[in-house]
Formats: C-alpha cells, sequence, structure tokens
C-alpha cells in the first residue's frame, strides 16, 4: 500500500522567509496530491493540491511542486506570516488503495 | 467547498461507556470517511461509509469497536464502544464528491477517556 514520508517534523522560520516541506510517496500510481493546514482545536483544511500530469501549482503565496519519477511533492510558502503557523500534512491518494494517506505532519513556526 | 459539522466537539467519559459522533454535510456526497487523530499525531483512517453499504474498515479497526451508520447522502454516525483511556483521541468526519477530489473534514470531536 501506499506510504507518504514528510519532512521536516517541525520547522522554525523568520517572518518574510520562505518555508518549504517536502513529502515522498511509494505508490507509482497515485495521481493526487492535496496539503492541509490544522491549526489548534481545528480540522484540517485543504490549501492547495495537484494531480499528477501537472508539476507545479500557485496559488498566491502557496506553491506545490510534484515530482513523478523522483515520487516526491513540496509545499513552498513564500513571505511567511504568524498566521502561517500551524501543523501541516500532506497526503497521497493512491490509484488502487481508494483513500488518502497521510504523513506524519510538520509543525511549523513563523516568528515575528 | 462542502460545509460539515460534528457534533459533539468535546466530551469526557468514562472509560467503559459508548460515544456516539454525528457528521453533517451541508450537500450530498458519496464517500464519507472517518480519521482518528491522536495526540500530536497524523491522520489514521478508520472506516470509509458509503450510504447503502455497509462501512470497509481499515486493519487495526473492527466494526464491534467502531460502528459506523450511514442512513443517507448527508449524514453519517461513528460510535466509539467499551471506551479506555487509549480511544482518547480527536475523531474527524472528511467528506468528497469522489475518487480523488478534494476531501474536506469536519472541525473534529475531541475525545478524553478517563
Amino acid at each position: 500500500g501506499e506510504n507518504v514520508e514528510q519532512h521536516p517534523s517541525t520547522l522554525s522560520v523568520q517572518e518574510g522567509d520562505s518555508a518549504v516541506i517536502k513529502c515522498t510517496y511509494s505508490d507509482s500510481a497515485s495521481n493526487y496530491f492535496p496539503w492541509y493546514k490544522q491549526e489548534l482545536g481545528k480540522g484540517p483544511q485543504l490549501i492547495i493540491d495537484i494531480r499528477s500530469n501537472v508539476g507545479e501549482k500557485k496559488d498566491q503565496r502557496i506553491a506545490v511542486t510534484l515530482n513523478k519519477t523522483a515520487k516526491h511533492f513540496s509545499l513552498h510558502i513564500t513571505e511567511t506570516q504568524p498566521e502561517d503557523s500551524a501543523v501541516y500534512f500532506c497526503a497521497a491518494w493512491g490509484e488502487y488503495g481508494n483513500k488518502l494517506v497521510f504523513g506524519a505532519g510538520t509543525i511549523l513556526r513563523v516568528k515575528s | 467547498s462542502a460545509v460539515i459539522s460534528q457534533k459533539p466537539s468535546r466530551d469526557i467519559c468514562q472509560r467503559g461507556t459508548s460515544l456516539t459522533i454525528q457528521c453533517q454535510v451541508d450537500s450530498q456526497v458519496t464517500m464519507m470517511f472517518w480519521y482518528r487523530q491522536q495526540p500530536g499525531q497524523s491522520l489514521t483512517l478508520i472506516a470509509t461509509a458509503n450510504q447503502g453499504s455497509e462501512a470497509t474498515y481499515e486493519s487495526g479497526f473492527v466494526i464491534d469497536k467502531f460502528p459506523i451508520s450511514r442512513p443517507n447522502l448527508t449524514f453519517s454516525t461513528l460510535t466509539v464502544s467499551n471506551m479506555s483511556p487509549e480511544d482518547s483521541s480527536i475523531y474527524l468526519c472528511s467528506v468528497e464528491a469522489g475518487k480523488n477530489t478534494e476531501a474536506f473534514f469536519g472541525q473534529g470531536t475531541r475525545l478524553t477517556v478517563v
């Protein structure tokens, strides 16, 4: 079945700097890769996703890149702000598993 | 996007009792999922609940412990039975319009078993 690894587990950046979180997946048939942001006491919120037919997607300060050959995808947050502080999860939807598999999560702290 | 309401938002329960968590969606959805998130951990899928059929459970989760109902396309319940302190977690409901589409989550139910 699908296995998703996520790094780093914690990330501290200065306000205004960029943050990058990386994930690798094992199932070459996976074709949908969402990213979620979870704030304390709340459920995960979908912030961006990418499908296997594109290599990059941007939405304002957030971008996701996908390398299908290497089976890894990354979240890029530019011009970080204190409100970006949260736990971020990557996930992969396997073609045959019929479910989302989540990474372990990254605690992002943006210091002002 | 779908709006998902979960009840209760939190509860403290005695060991040996059961708690039923409700998940209501503002639109009809094909697939509903129940996840467990232990403190400081990632999300683990408990089961997939499709209307008109029995829930499909993941390895390590059984129907006797986590019975699920899915009476229609906008509602589902998860029961945590015969609770022990190890069941203390956040339980999350998730919905998707279909395979490989966006998944949305409720705000979660924070369960503490004492």
